[in-house]
């Protein structure tokens, strides 16, 4: 079954740019049955999905975060990752990688990152 | 303010059925959107437990149910043990958002 892991920094500090990796294991991801996702956890609250792209490139986001959510793919290394620019204390939350079935009708997240903690703070 | 509606907590005693319920618009749900449920445990991520209104995937017990009627949906679970409780989310597609959407998550305490 797929595997995914998050990595990068816990700290990042207000005004900067965010940076996450999920590599994709167990599975490739060019896997055409696929979309690739991230979604956020503020501490405390529920689920917020960020935006998820198809190993072609193409990508979709959230409207609340188009202009500063950026999502690559990287097929040669089997890896998807997530840019966030001008990031806020609001942007402090666990950042769920995940991969998406269904992505063009009836989109749904079949497995899950562990999660990573970014903190925005100076 | 989550666009999907679900109530903050539900409790139930062990061997009990509960249910959790999740309110849409027409937009999302009562536009034909399926919906789908996860469970949180304590301190792990989501794990989907029902896809496409009322399917489970593999190793998900069959105590876990779901249903979808107009705008709305609902998780059931039956024979409540202490080891479900957990968050529970529903999500769907919204065509107004041009995207996924959560519901605000519910808490399920075994008492």
């Amino acid at each position: 079954q797929v595997q995914l892991q998050e990595s990068g920094p816990g700290l990042v500090k207000p005004s900067q740019t965010l940076s996450l990796t999920c590599s994709v294991s167990g599975g490739s991801i060019t896997n055409g049955d696929y979309y690739w996702s991230w979604i956020r956890q503020h501490p405390g609250k529920g689920l917020e999905w960020i935006g998820y792209i198809y190993y072609s490139g193409t990508a979709y986001y959230n409207v609340s975060l188009r202009s500063r959510a950026v999502i690559l793919v990287d097929t040669s290394t089997n890896h998807f990752s997530l840019k966030l620019t001008s990031v806020t204390a609001a942007d402090t939350a666990v950042y769920y990688c995940a991969s998406v079935l269904d992505a063009y009708r009836n989109p749904y997240f079949d497995y899950w990152g562990q999660g990573t903690l970014v903190t925005v703070s100076s | 303010q989550s666009v999907l509606t679900q109530p903050p907590s539900v409790s139930g005693a062990p061997g009990q059925r509960v249910t959790i319920s999740c309110t849409g618009s027409s937009s999302n749900i009562g536009a034909g959107y399926n919906v789908h449920w996860y469970q949180q445990l304590p301190g792990t991520a989501p794990k989907l437990l029902i896809y496409g209104n009322n399917n489970r995937p593999s190793g998900v017990p069959d105590r876990f149910s779901g249903s979808k009627s107009g705008t709305s949906a609902s998780l059931a679970i039956t024979g409540l043990q202490a080891e479900d409780e957990a968050d529970y989310y529903c999500q769907s597609y919204d065509s107004s958002l041009r995207g996924s959407i959560f519901g605000g998550g519910t808490k399920l305490t075994a008492l």
